[in-house]
């Protein structure tokens, strides 16, 4: 299957602080990437939809002023944690797909970045 | 309606056993059901998908038994072995848009040697 990238595979920063998580498509032209949240033993929690181009769509309840996303390119989308604070501290993945709108493609996953905020 | 229902949470078997896992929906509007294995610290990774059209796929040792009227989906892995041991998630998405994917709760499943 194709690639997905994540990086870094892990971070640890101080309260505060923001950090910026990159994920990257390296074989193929992703148009819609997302991005997600899990907490351990539990399940993925959508957070995020970007299409290259435009404005990210988030979920309900997630603060968009807290957790920027850039779609910039067809191969790059970011998330950046600002101000982090413990309660964020979690895995984070993304996720790319590629195709047009509507297209019978899969999504493939990224090897997420564990988060921990001190 | 957009949840996805998963048991069990957690399931142990024997090496060479068959694990099932299974899977239900409300929304009718979702087309398209993969499953997911995830390492510890690691991404999903897709294992096999199935639309609708169909009753059941197979690819390798997994097979995806799917009921359309029961709106249930269930994961089985043939002649488990300890390499198994992994969460499995199943998910629900809609083909016809961003497919935007729904999870379930995900089974921590076990193969003992």
């Amino acid at each position: 299957g194709a690639v997905v990238s994540q990086h870094p595979s892990w971070v640890i920063c101080k309260s505060g602080t923001s950090v910026k998580i990159e994920c990257r498509s390296l074989d193929f032209q992703a148009t819609t990437m997302f991005w997600y949240r899990q907490f351990p033993k539990q399940s993925l929690m959508l957070m995020a939809t970007s299409n290259e181009g435009s404005k990210a769509t988030y979920e309900q309840g997630v603060e968009k002023d807290k957790f920027l996303i850039n779609h910039a390119s067809l191969t790059l989308s970011t998330l950046t944690v600002t101000s982090a604070h413990p309660e964020d501290s979690s895995f984070y993945i993304c996720s790319a797909r590629g195709g047009s709108w509507g297209t019978n493609t899969e999504a493939f996953f990224g090897q997420g970045t564990r988060l921990t905020v001190v | 309606q957009q949840q996805v229902k998963q048991s069990p949470q957690s399931l142990i078997v024997q090496k060479g056993g068959i694990p099932i896992i299974n899977c239900a929906y409300e929304n009718t509007a979702f087309d398209y059901f993969p499953w997911y294995q995830q390492f510890p610290g690691k991404g999903p990774a897709l294992l096999i998908a199935i639309r609708p059209d169909v009753s059941e796929k197979k690819e390798g040792r997994f097979t995806i038994s799917f009921n359309k009227s029961a709106k249930q989906f269930s994961l089985h892995i043939m002649d488990s072995q300890p390499g198994d041991s992994a969460t499995y998630f199943c998910a629900a998405g809609i083909i016809q848009g961003a497919q935007k994917l729904v999870f379930g709760q995900g089974t921590r499943l076990t193969i003992n040697p």
